[in-house]
This record gives C-alpha cells, structure tokens and sequence, in this order.
C-alpha cells in the first residue's frame, strides 16, 4: 500500500476485555515497529520486529500485551484484560530493513478503556 | 541507555517569529539523529535528519545541526505560519548494539497564532 495503515483508528472497550489492534507495513519493509503514546509521555517503546529475527519485546509493559506479525507483514498488537491505564494511541511504523532510515507511521489506533 | 530531552511545551509563538525548540541526547554510540512532526489527527512525519557531525538536516524552511560536542540537535525555523502548529518529536537511532529501534523525546507542542 501506499502507506502504513492501521485498523480501527479508534476503539472503545469495556474494562477487562482484549482488544486486537492491526498494522499493515508499507509492502517491502522488514522493520516493524509498536510505540505507545499517552497524553504528556512521549512515545514509548513496546516491540520490534525485524525480518525472521525473534522480535524484542523489552518495551512490552507487562504479560497481558503481545504481538505477533505473520508472514512478515501484518502485525496484530493484542492486550488481554484491558485496564483502564492501557487507554492512549497506538502508533505503528515500519521501515526498511530496519537501519537508521526513518521510520513510516500509520496513524495510530486510538484505545479508550472504559 | 539511550535518552532524548526536549524542552517542555507548549510553545506559543506569533506568525513570522523565530523559532527554536532544544533537544539533547544521550547514546551509547554515535547516533543518528531525527525531527518528526505531528500535525493535528495526524500520524508522525519524518522532517528531516542528520546522521553525522556538524551535519546540518532541513526541510520546509527548518533546519537542525547535529552537535556532536553538545549532544544537541536543536530544531529552528527563521518565521514560523500558522500551518507550523503541531507536536515536534526529536528522536535517536544509536545502532551500536545491533537494535535499530528509534527512541523518541516526549513531543514540544508548537501553538503559532495569526
């Protein structure tokens, strides 16, 4: 596609229950990446994929979050149990081959909890 | 660990004014440098870059210099537009370690009024 797309761009849950949240990549690109941003705190890390590498999930915030990315493209983020402190944008980027190009942002999934 | 540190925001300017807003790292090796801009309901942009010192990235009549002795990478515009309103981001790549994974300052939120 022509850029990175995100779906839904918002979503409103009930406390307690998962919620999916997706990443189309720009076709080619091999990086992939997951941040987090909440009002006032910049964006945070969660997860990184790159290739057929085992991804670094060293920003995941605890074991309710994951993410998967199958066949090297799409990226699915779930968070089991939603909690009222999950609620921010999501933002997905990719880039490619992971180097010190920039990264391309989708324009984030935004996650209210209540 | 790596850091960036940006000035807090919101900064609030009239059209046609100058422009700075700081950043400053910190990076285990020698970095790559970024600005991104978010406009408002928009995803992040890439606005320009440098990936070495004394370079100098620019773009829509902004410009950044990578400081090596400083560790700055401070953003500046000679006459900000109304249409420059948006969250500036400031960020690093340091691929030393192997990881490509960019580290984002908490956004400078610019407010340019008519």
């Amino acid at each position: 596609g022509a850029g990175v797309s995100q779906s839904p761009s918002n979503k409103v849950t009930e406390k307690g229950k998962d919620v999916e949240l997706r990443c189309d990549p720009i076709s080619g690109h091999t990086a992939l990446y997951w941040y987090r941003q909440s009002l006032g705190q910049g964006l945070e890390f969660l997860i990184y994929f790159q290739g057929n590498s085992a991804p670094d999930k060293s920003g995941l915030p605890s074991d309710r979050f994951s993410a998967e990315r199958t066949g090297g493209s799409v990226s699915t983020l779930t968070i089991q149990r939603t909690q009222q402190e999950d609620s921010a944008v999501y933002l997905c980027a990719s880039s490619p081959r992971g180097t010190n190009t920039e990264a391309f942002f989708g324009q984030g999934t935004r996650l209210t909890v209540v | 660990g790596n850091s960036v540190t940006q000035m807090e925001g919101p900064v609030t300017l009239s059209e046609e004014a100058f422009l700075t807003i700081n950043c400053t790292y910190t990076a285990t090796g020698y970095p790559s440098l970024f600005w991104y801009v978010q406009y408002p309901g928009e995803g992040l942009q890439l606005l320009l870059k440098a990936t070495k010192a004394d370079d100098k990235g620019s773009n829509k009549g902004f410009e950044a210099t990578y400081r090596k002795e400083t560790t700055s990478f401070h953003l500046e515009k000679g006459s900000v537009q109304v249409s420059d309103s948006a969250v500036y981001f400031c960020a690093l790549i340091d691929a030393s370690g192997g990881s490509y994974i960019p580290t984002f300052g908490r956004g400078t939120s610019l407010i340019v009024h008519p």
